[in-house]
């Protein structure tokens, strides 16, 4: 079974700060590893995702994250923070076999400070 | 949002009532899938399905059921609906085996008093 860790359910970033978003994983096979952005009132967006190959990927709107075995982890960054990033962000993890489903994470609201 | 329509997207019922709701993609993509969004516990899988007439329990089934008689809908019912599953649902697609990630509708607000 998959599971999924956010460290932090509330992230506070100053406009033009480093974000970094922290997830990690749990999979007895290797995950499909996805990142999703929800704005207010909103569905899921997919920011990004890893599935095989590089284990450094880019997403949409800056933000890259970086798959890491030994430490089951897939952290999201973005250099510079932007009011427009304020929502809330979810990791999820699924497995390369049947329906695929996904198990997220519990999410991580990010405030932007002007 | 991929051809998803969820509705209706935002209801108020009584305990005690049952209640449907619906998902519909223009596409014909095999996979869909319904979530629960709670505060603190992210995105839980409903139910799943995988064809017509192929569904499957996902991770907090009880209290709910689903039926798919058209590619197109996916319909959730909570028979006898209760406080607990005042819950802001979502119903999501995968556009094909091949395909990894999911394509997710904007959402029905559920409130049961």
């Amino acid at each position: 079974a998959q599971s999924v860790t956010q460290l932090g359910s509330h992230v506070s970033v100053s406009e033009g700060a480093l974000v970094l978003l922290r997830c990690n994983y749990s999979s007895s096979v290797p995950p499909y590893l996805f990142w999703y952005v929800q704005y207010p009132n909103q569905g899921l967006q997919l920011l990004l995702k890893y599935t095989t190959g590089a284990t450094l990927v880019k997403g949409i709107n800056g933000f890259e994250a970086e798959f890491k075995k030994s430490e089951t982890s897939f952290h999201l960054t973005k250099p510079s923070a932007h009011m427009s990033d304020a929502a809330e962000y979810f990791c999820a993890v699924s497995v390369a076999a049947g329906a695929q489903k996904l198990v997220f994470g519990q999410g991580t609201r990010l405030t932007i400070n002007p | 949002d991929a051809g998803i329509t969820q509705s209706p997207r935002h209801k108020v019922t009584e305990t005690g009532t049952p209640v449907t709701l619906r998902c519909h993609q223009t596409e014909n993509h095999r996979y869909m899938y319904w979530y629960r969004q709670d505060p603190g516990h992210g995105l839980r899988l409903i139910h799943y399905s995988y064809g017509v007439k192929d569904t499957d329990k996902g991770e907090v089934s009880d209290g709910y059921s689903v039926s798919r008689s058209k590619t197109e809908d996916f319909l959730l019912t909570l028979e006898s609906a209760t406080s607990s599953q005042t819950s802001v649902y979502f119903c999501a697609i995968r556009t094909g085996w091949e395909a990894t990630e999911a394509f997710f509708g904007q959402g029905t607000r559920l409130t049961v008093v």
